[in-house]
């Protein structure tokens, strides 16, 4: 099985509201990702968590900030948001920590965010 | 740096008609590459790999092979089905930093 779920699928937000996605998988994997992806276009890496730890940050704003309680479950907490980062959130893991050549990152279904 | 080129989009075939889709890249070392398949309102699903040079990957008819002397993984499908209908991405990874680098992605439309 390599099922990696999102909640919540949609989420509508206002530029003052905190809200938080959640990504977990059962895999036994030791990395966790956060992507964002606007229409049409690749995701982009936005965080790296290597066996629970923050390894990557892609220079994101700290309106977002990510959250790893325990090997399983990954959060992206977000405040202040602005119009332009309404995107399709994905998550994804891989069973190493995240460095070798070969691993495969499998991905979440996504959360839809609307930033009004 | 690392990168992956697709060919230009958007693609669209007839059902059963033979598919293939350019991928090519440029890369220190030696990366594995991926195939990864978006189909619509959904996040993006691993369509098949290769990690090493003349490897084959293969899935759900579609098939890639690794050539390491012309730095390229097309993406080929005998027959398309109209379910085919998706948004595809080449990757590559060479271990660096945990990054995948993804191509632009092309959009595949299959008519009945």
């Amino acid at each position: 099985d390599t099922e990696v779920t999102q909640t919540p699928k949609h989420l509508v937000m206002g530029m003052t509201n905190k809200k938080s996605l959640k990504c977990e998988q059962h895999m036994g994997h030791r990395a966790m990702y956060w992507y964002k992806q606007k229409a049409k276009k690749p995701p982009e890496l936005m965080f790296v968590y290597s066996y629970e730890k923050l390894s990557i940050n892609e220079s994101v704003p700290s309106r977002f900030s990510p959250e790893c309680p325990n090997s399983s479950l990954l959060n992206l907490h977000l405040h202040a948001l602005q119009p332009e980062d309404s995107a399709l959130y994905l998550c994804a893991s891989s069973q190493g920590g995240g460095a070798g050549v070969s691993e495969t990152q499998y991905f979440g279904p996504g959360t839809r965010l609307l930033v009004l | 740096g690392d990168s992956v080129t697709q060919m230009e989009g958007p693609v669209t075939l007839s059902e059963e008609a033979f598919l293939t889709i350019n991928c090519t890249y440029t890369a220190t070392g030696y990366p594995s590459l991926f195939w990864y398949v978006q189909y619509p309102g959904e996040g993006l699903q691993l369509l098949l790999k290769a990690t090493k040079a003349d490897d084959k990957g293969s899935n759900k008819g579609f098939e890639a092979t690794y050539r390491k002397e012309t730095t390229s993984f097309h993406l080929e499908k005998g027959s398309v089905q109209v379910s085919d209908s998706a948004v595809y991405f080449c990757a590559l990874n060479t271990g660096a930093n945990s990054k995948l680098t993804f191509g632009k992605g092309i959009t595949l439309s299959v008519r009945p």
